[in-house]
């Protein structure tokens, strides 16, 4: 089945600096690759998703790219502000109606 | 607002208690559900599939006669943790996928304390 893996799995950055998170995934039948969310207590949301017929895909301060020869996606996010403060997941899936196989995850915090 | 309506949200129960968490579409018929558990300061793990008017399909290592999921119909999936115990404590969490293959819709979860 399919395996994912993120790194790092605590990243801690100064507010107003970016943060880049990355995911390497096992199955090359996967094609859809979400980012989540998510904070304590509560269910994830879903913050930016890529599919594998683009390479890159941009929405304001969050970006994601992914490299399907190499397997691996990234999560970028610019000008990062203390509410960005969470935990991020990075999953992988045949498509959006499949199920997921999520990352570790990655706890962020923005130092204000 | 939710789409996906998951209930209760916490539940504190003794050992030994059966609980069963329910996991509702609303507005849209889902004959497939996902149920994944989440233990603390960890990722989320998927139980199983509920597929609806058949048997739920179980990742490895789950056991299908604690974890009784149940889709009897294109809008409500159960799950029920029988005889439950400490070590089930955790987050229980569903999700039902989108129309035309449109991102997943989470429940809000449920967290589960076995005392």
């Amino acid at each position: 089945g399919e395996n994912v893996e993120q790194h790092p799995s605590t990243l801690s950055v100064q507010e107003g600096d970016s943060a880049v998170i990355k995911c390497t995934y096992s199955d090359s039948a996967s094609n859809y690759f979400p980012w989540y969310k998510q904070e304590l207590g509560k269910r994830p949301q879903l913050i930016i998703d890529i599919r594998s017929n683009v390479g890159e895909k941009k929405d304001q301060r969050i970006a994601v790219t992914l490299n399907k020869t190499a397997k691996h996606f990234s999560l970028h996010i610019t000008e990062t502000q203390p509410e960005d403060s969470a935990v991020y997941f990075c999953a992988a899936s045949f498509n959006a109606g499949n199920m997921l196989t999520f990352g570790g995850g990655t706890r962020l915090m923005v130092k204000p | 607002g939710a789409v996906v309506s998951q209930h209760p949200s916490w539940v504190i129960c003794k050992s030994g208690t059966s609980v069963k968490i329910e996991c509702r579409s609303l507005d849209f018929q889902a004959t497939t559900m996902f149920w994944y558990r989440q233990f603390p300061k960890q990722s989320l793990m998927l139980m199983a599939t509920s597929n609806e008017g058949s048997k739920a399909t179980y990742e490895q290592g789950v056991e299908k006669d604690k974890f009784l999921i149940n889709h009897a119909s294109l809008t409500l999936s159960t799950l029920t943790v029988t005889s439950a115990h400490p070590e089930d404590s955790s987050f229980y969490i569903c999700s039902a996928p989108g129309h035309n293959n449109q991102p997943q819709h989470f429940g809000d979860g449920t967290r589960l304390s076995i005392l």
